[in-house]
């Protein structure tokens, strides 16, 4: 157990709906990342937020953004759903802008 | 550009075959190379992190080694329980984790 959490474990939606994904990261960690794992792309980073601010950004589209709040956790919220969209979602965090320890990912299944 | 290429892709071992996995990278400043073990369905698990080359760390079967261009991990005596995906990725100029695709170990009786 590397002590990050990710709410829901399974999430099956229609194309078109909007989905909000949830993370909290190690107790301690002011850094947490996205990862997006699809089985043609393997493990793709989102964004990164560090202590409430966007940090870094990576493929993420449009359609997609993220939030960390005053108690640390993360929220992933996706839009306008496609088919395109099923993967695993991972959050990872840090506390130190180095080693990222994963949580155990939300299998999302667009319809 | 910034990348990872791991190889091979599956590799299939009967038990005690020891082997390497290779992850060969490019980049402009290397921050640090991790290695993650990955089990179908799960979130990557932390194994190690290398920072310069010369430098090993080993956990139980496993041993990483870092060079200018590549990283290592050998695996000694495998048991079917070291079976899973293992993944390479770095650090460079930014914190996040550029990943490659992976080798699939399978450990058989």
């Amino acid at each position: 157990d590397s002590g990050v959490t990710q709410t829901p474990k399974h999430l099956i939606t229609a194309t078109g709906q909007r989905v909000t994904l949830r993370c909290s990261p190690r107790s301690g960690d002011l850094s947490v990342y996205w990862y997006q794992q699809s089985l043609d792309q393997g493990l793709q980073f989102l964004i990164q937020y560090y202590n409430g601010e966007e940090r870094a950004k990576g493929n993420i589209l449009e359609r997609f953004s993220a939030q960390q709040f005053p108690d640390l956790h993360s929220e992933l919220n996706l839009s306008s759903l496609e088919l395109g969209d099923s993967a695993l979602y991972f959050c990872a965090s840090s506390v130190d802008l180095e080693t990222q320890y994963f949580g155990p990912g939300t299998r999302l299944l667009v319809l | 550009e910034d990348q990872v290429t791991q190889s091979p892709e599956a590799l299939r071992l009967q038990e005690g075959e020891s082997s390497s996995l290779n992850c060969s990278y490019t980049v402009s400043g290397l921050r640090g190379l991790f290695w993650y073990r990955q089990d179908p369905g799960k979130g990557p698990e932390f194994l190690f992190t290398l920072y310069s080359a010369g430098e090993e760390k080993e956990k139980e079967r496993l041993k990483a080694t870092l060079t200018k261009k590549e990283s290592f991990l050998h695996i000694t005596a495998p048991k079917p329980e070291d079976s899973a995906t293992y993944l390479c990725a770095f650090t460079g100029t930014a914190s996040k984790l550029t990943f490659g695709t992976g080798t699939r170990l399978q450990v058989t009786l």
